[in-house]
């Protein structure tokens, strides 16, 4: 079964420090993983993907993910944190080889607090 | 220009009532989904259509029942509401099946709240 975890429910932040949000995965196969971002009353945004190809990928608003198939992570970056960036962020799995028709396997949420 | 829409953005209605809620993409997507998201925010799919057809029906209750008159267009419609259906639902849309990982696009969200 697949199956996705954030262990952390709260990350803090200072503005201008890194930031890492923590997500691991399990798939029985090879995975497709994404970050979405949601703000308070919204819908959730999609931030970046991996598919293929290079470990590290960069998508929207200057955060980047690398996946790891050895730690089975896909762990959130970005090199400094702003205020702006405060929102809840899922990680989330789909198994390429599925025939579930796009099914994707959202972790619970981690809420990213970046004090100025 | 919206991509993913959904009417109405809030719905309050008491126990018992018959709801529906409306979602259209204009991305051109072939797969259209339901999620529902608790008081705890835990984002739980409920259904996913392709191309008309239902994909996904994930242990929810009868009393949801979605209905996608069209590829750009599914609805939920919800009868005998009860208290513990108080929550936001999203609808959701992607492009399955290709290479590049058919990530879904969300709408804003409808909170429903059953009193």
């Amino acid at each position: 079964a697949q199956s996705v975890a954030q262990p952390e429910d709260q990350v803090n932040v200072a503005e201008g420090n890194p930031l890492t949000v923590k997500c691991t995965y399990s798939v029985s196969g090879n995975p497709y993983l994404f970050w979405y971002v949601q703000y308070p009353n919204r819908g959730l945004q999609f931030l970046l993907k991996y598919i293929t190809g290079d470990n590290l990928v960069k998508g929207s608003y200057g955060f980047e993910a690398e996946f790891n198939k050895s730690q089975t992570s896909f762990h959130l970056k970005k090199p400094s944190a702003l205020v702006s960036d405060s929102a809840l962020y899922f990680c989330a799995v789909r198994d390429k080889g599925s025939n579930q028709g796009g099914k994707l396997i959202f972790g619970q949420g981690t809420e990213l607090s970046v004090k100025p | 220009d919206t991509a993913v829409s959904q009417t109405p953005k809030y719905l309050v209605t008491q126990m018992g009532n018959d709801k529906s809620i409306k979602c259209e993409q204009n991305l051109g997507h072939d797969t259209m989904y339901w999620y529902k998201q608790d008081s705890k925010k835990f984002l739980k799919i409920m259904f996913s259509y392709n191309n008309k057809e239902l994909i996904i029906n994930e242990t929810v209750p009868n009393r949801f029942s979605p209905k996608s008159p069209d590829k750009a267009h599914l609805n939920l419609h919800i009868n005998s509401l009860e208290l513990g259906d108080s929550a936001v639902y999203f609808c959701a849309s992607s492009q399955v099946g290709l290479a590049g990982g058919g990530e879904q696009y969300f709408g804003p969200g409808t909170r429903l709240t059953v009193t």
